[in-house]
């Protein structure tokens, strides 16, 4: 079975400050997706990346850095410089590779980040 | 639009009562899901459709969950008898191809009184 874990519940920064959001997940496939989806308040879930298992690569996009490392399962999501847009539910989130799985996601349970101005 | 839309947004019922909940995927999307959202919980994956046929509905909690997609493109998420314990967000997502990105719906939320 697989499971995602996002310990932190809620977040709180000061705008221009750079916060990390952890996720660890367990799973027995030994190749996978990873996912971070956001779900500002008007409720819809958006998607901001996926990295496959066999790509240990850190990647950065602007703001938003991941840190993958498979040796200790986890997929951490960090935002540097934060805004008050930023605010929302971030979700990490696993998946299966292959046959009926590509979509069929494990969400963990979020983490609330709240910035303030 | 060019989004994922979902009808009703808001949707509150009685006990026992029979409801059905609507997705108008993103157009050319051959993959649709549906997911249920509860309070402060992460979505909880339902049931997968790749054209018209269910291809994995292996997260309907029970037999009181239903869902279709006659012609491939709009989906209906059909709930009987209806219980408190459904109440949440269900979220319906679309996707092109086998990609795992989904592009979500700003969900239905039913509430059993």
């Amino acid at each position: 079975a697989q499971k995602v874990t996002q310990a932190q519940t809620e977040i709180s920064v000061v705008e221009k400050e750079d916060v990390t959001l952890d996720c660890v997940y367990e799973t027995r496939d030994t190749t996978y997706y990873l996912f971070w989806y956001k779900q500002p308040p008007s409720g819809e879930l958006v998607f901001l990346i996926r990295r496959n298992s066999f790509d240990e690569q850190n990647e950065i996009s602007g703001r938003y850095s991941w840190n993958f490392q498979k040796s200790t399962s986890s997929f951490n999501f960090t935002i540097t410089a934060s805004q008050v847009v930023d605010s929302a539910v971030y979700f990490c989130a696993l998946s299966e590779i292959g046959g009926t799985s590509y979509g069929k996601l494990t969400f963990g349970q979020g983490t609330i980040l709240t910035v303030h101005p | 639009g060019a989004g994922v839309s979902q009808t009703p947004s808001n949707k509150v019922t009685e006990k026992g009562k029979y409801v059905e909940l609507r997705c108008d995927p993103i157009s050319g999307h051959t993959a649709l899901y549906w997911y249920r959202q509860s309070l402060g919980q992460g979505p909880e994956f339902l049931i997968y459709f790749q054209g018209t046929g269910a291809a994995d509905d292996s997260g309907l909690p029970n037999d009181r969950f239903f869902a279709v997609r006659p012609e491939g493109s709009v989906s209906t998420l059909k709930i009987q008898r209806t219980e408190r314990g459904d109440s949440a967000v269900y979220l319906c997502a679309s996707s092109p191809q086998l990609t795992g990105e989904l592009f979500f719906g700003e969900g239905s939320r039913l509430t059993v009184l």
